[in-house]
């Protein structure tokens, strides 16, 4: 039984660039959110995609962009990376609006330099 | 002030000792609680929920809710070298309309020592 993929697991990127990372979600999930994880820090909250549509969203600017695919997957995008955008990505999915069924990728870590 | 706080340790214990891992938070609206492990190069695996107030047992974890002091808790018994990880706690507020977004907290390291 997969569990949620996330690609790619490392990527170094010069500031200015723009980035793409992806997500597949856990099989029969329909839900994806993406959260930012800051070193020492606890997970932040991106956005969510629900229909291929983005239905709720954190406090982050418009550089940070996303899209879900008819499959469920999901895109996120960052543009003009600060070096303040260095993190672990961390995808999760659930189905619907289910408190407890959140199920994490290993995420992949962005480092601006 | 951070919705929720929560000490990130490092938390160093002997095998076989209790562990009390603790978080407060401001938000009354908070109904939904959880408790994720976070290994290295890994991402949160949801160890243990409740709703509202109260109790819940599963093994040797126990989560607690104190709604009315705005405070949560993960008892570890007889812990392993194998519960060392970072732990977060995690919250949703009631109401959020179905859109469930998870206010974690800092996450405490924990280190268990043969």
């Amino acid at each position: 039984d997969a569990g949620v993929t996330q690609s790619p697991t490392h990527l170094i990127k010069t500031r200015g660039q723009q980035v793409t990372l992806r997500c597949s979600p856990k099989s029969g999930h329909d839900t994806v959110s993406w959260y930012q994880q800051a070193l020492g820090q606890g997970p932040q909250f991106i956005f969510q995609y629900y229909e291929e549509e983005e239905r709720q969203r954190g406090n982050f600017p418009d550089r940070f962009s996303g899209h879900q695919f008819p499959n469920y997957s999901s895109e996120l995008n960052v543009n003009a990376l600060l070096l303040g955008d260095s993190a672990l990505y961390l995808c999760a999915s659930s189905l619907g609006g289910s408190q407890y069924g959140y199920t994490f990728g290993s995420g992949t870590r962005l480092t601006v330099v | 002030q951070k919705e929720v706080e929560q000490d990130p340790g490092p938390l160093s214990v002997p095998e076989g000792a209790i562990v009390s891992l603790n978080c407060t938070y401001s938000n009354s609206a908070f109904q939904y609680f959880m408790w994720y492990r976070q290994y290295s190069r890994k991402g949160p695996e949801l160890l243990m929920y409740t709703y509202s107030s109260g109790n819940k047992e599963d093994g040797r974890f126990t989560a607690q809710v104190d709604k009315s002091s705005k405070y949560i808790s993960l008892f570890i018994r007889d812990s392993q070298p194998s519960d060392s990880a970072t732990y977060l706690c995690a919250m949703i507020p009631m109401f959020s309309g179905g859109y469930n977004k998870l206010i974690f907290g800092a996450g405490t390291r924990l280190a268990v020592h043969p």
